[in-house]
């Protein structure tokens, strides 16, 4: 069946370094992919989406590319802020069903 | 602007005990999901609905009922509550978007959670 495996956290950073949060995912099919980011006590926003080969997803400086050939949607961004810090979660949705998979989340802590 | 509403937001029940979360949405949204989220597990899908007068299970049922009598509503019932279902519980919700043969859900829209402690 479908999945969605995500690098484990937590990933703590220094302020303005590289992010990389590796996910790669298994489907059948052509799936969409999405980023989600869960700030502390509250409930998933989107953060960006894919939903064919070759796509890039962009928002608030974060970036994935949907790779087909190596099953794969890491999220990146270049310079990260405290106010990054949150859960990060990589997620799938596979087109012959309705449901949407999520990852394990990775912690991202970013200190000033 | 509500969008996705969950009651309440903590919870303490005593094993064997019944009750119900609500979660309520104003997008007119026929998708709609709960899910549990657990430490190390990411996001567990419980059930779901893609109207009113239809539900199906996902990927960890056991325990739990759902309805869908309207399309603003999708309440989730512990039947019996157990200590494994201690947890922190998700309503989502989504535009349901057809493409071609298959379909794919616009982007879930969250509630900010339900914390339930069974003792």
């Amino acid at each position: 069946g479908n999945s969605v495996t995500q690098m484990e956290g937590p990933v703590t950073l220094s302020e303005e370094a590289f992010l990389t949060i590796n996910c790669t995912y298994t489907a059948t099919g052509y799936p969409s992919l999405f980023w989600y980011v869960q700030y502390p006590g509250e409930g998933l926003q989107l953060l960006l989406k894919a939903t064919k080969a070759d796509d890039k997803g962009s928002n608030k400086g974060f970036e994935a590319t949907y790779r087909k050939e190596t099953t794969s949607f890491h999220l990146e961004k270049g310079s990260v802020q405290v106010s990054d810090s949150a859960v990060y979660f990589c997620a799938l949705h596979g087109g012959a069903t309705n449901k949407l998979i999520f990852g394990t989340g990775t912690l991202l802590a970013v200190q000033p | 602007n509500a969008g996705v509403t969950q009651t309440p937001k903590f919870q303490v029940l005593k094993t064997g005990q019944s009750m119900t979360l609500q979660c309520a949405q104003d997008m007119n949204h026929e998708y709609m999901s709960w899910y549990r989220q657990d430490p190390g597990m990411g996001l567990r899908l419980i059930h779901y609905s893609v109207g009113a007068g239809i539900t199906d299970q996902g990927e960890v049922p056991n325990g739990y009922n759902v309805s869908r009598s309207t399309t603003e509503d999708f309440p989730l019932r512990l039947l019996s509550a157990a200590p494994s279902q201690t947890s922190v519980y998700f309503c989502a919700s989504s535009r349901l978007v057809k493409m071609t043969a298959s379909s794919y859900n616009s982007p879930l829209h969250f509630g900010n959670g339900t914390r339930l402690t069974v003792t």
